[in-house]
C-alpha cells in the first residue's frame, strides 16, 4: 500500500500569513496514463470533509484562489496564500493512483496564532 | 440540491452487524462510483470500500475485506454498506462519498457506529 505522510501535524498560524503542508507518498503518484491523481480534502470542525484540490493542483468548484495545490512524483504541497478565520480545520492528502486502496495522510491541523 | 443522507448508524455489540444506507438526490446517481470512508473518534480518514456505478467492481480496504459487504440499487439512489462481525476497532464515523473524479463528492454528513459491550 502507499504510505501517505504530511507535514507538519499541527500548523499554527496568524491571520493573513501563508501556511504551507507537505505530503509526501511512498512511491510515485504518476499513473499509467499520465495523470497524478493526488488531492487535498478539508474539515471543518463540525463539517464532512470537502475535496478542495484534484490530480495535484485543480481547485474544485468554489474553492477560493487563496488555495493552491503542487508538486510531482512523491513530493506535494498544499499552500494558502493568506489563512482566514474559515481555513481552521484539518487537511488530509489523498492518493487515487495506486488503489485498493485510496490512502489518506495523517492530516494537518491549521489552527489560527 | 446534491446530497447524501445516510441512516443507519447505531450502538452495537462486538460481534453484531448493521447495514448502513446513503440516499442520493439531486444528482444522477447510477452514472458514478461510490465510496464508504469512515473516521474513528479523534483520528484521520480511511477508505473503506468503493462500488461503481454498475456495481460490476467492487474493492474493500484489507482490514474489513469479509466482513462487509458494499451494494447499491440505482432504482432507489441509494448505497449499502453491510457491516458483520463488528469489533471495536469499527467504531467510527462512515461517510459515504460521491466519487466524480476521486472522491469529489459530494459527501454525506456521516452517521456513527459504535462497536462496544
Amino acid at each position: 500500500d502507499v504510505v501517505m505522510t504530511q507535514s507538519p501535524l499541527s500548523l499554527p498560524v496568524t491571520l493573513g500569513q501563508p501556511a504551507s503542508i507537505s505530503c509526501r507518498s511512498s512511491q510515485s503518484l504518476v499513473h499509467s496514463n499520465g495523470n497524478t491523481y493526488l488531492n487535498w480534502f478539508q474539515e471543518r470542525p463540525g463539517q464532512s470533509p470537502r475535496r478542495l484540490i484534484y490530480q495535484v493542483s485543480n481547485r474544485d468548484s468554489g474553492v477560493p484562489d487563496r488555495f493552491s495545490g503542487s508538486g510531482s512524483g512523491t513530493d506535494f504541497t498544499l499552500k494558502i496564500s493568506r489563512v482566514e478565520a474559515e481555513d481552521v480545520g484539518v487537511y488530509y492528502c489523498m492518493q487515487g493512483t495506486h488503489w485498493p486502496p485510496y490512502t489518506f495522510g495523517q492530516g494537518t491541523k491549521l489552527e489560527i496564532k | 440540491e446534491v446530497q447524501l443522507v445516510e441512516s443507519g448508524g447505531a450502538s452495537v455489540q462486538p460481534g453484531g452487524s448493521l447495514r448502513l444506507s446513503c440516499a442520493a438526490s439531486g444528482f444522477t446517481f447510477s452514472s458514478g462510483a461510490m465510496h464508504w470512508v469512515r473516521q474513528a473518534p479523534g483520528k484521520g480518514l480511511m477508505w473503506v470500500s468503493r462500488i461503481n456505478g454498475e456495481a460490476t467492481s467492487i474493492t474493500y480496504a484489507d482490514s474489513v475485506r469479509g466482513r462487509f459487504t458494499i451494494s447499491r440499487d440505482n432504482t432507489m439512489n441509494t448505497l449499502y454498506l453491510q457491516m458483520n462481525s463488528l469489533s471495536a476497532e469499527d467504531t467510527a464515523i462512515y461517510y459515504c462519498v460521491g466519487d466524480r473524479g476521486g472522491m469529489g463528492g459530494p459527501w454525506g454528513q456521516g452517521t456513527l457506529v459504535t462497536v462496544s459491550s
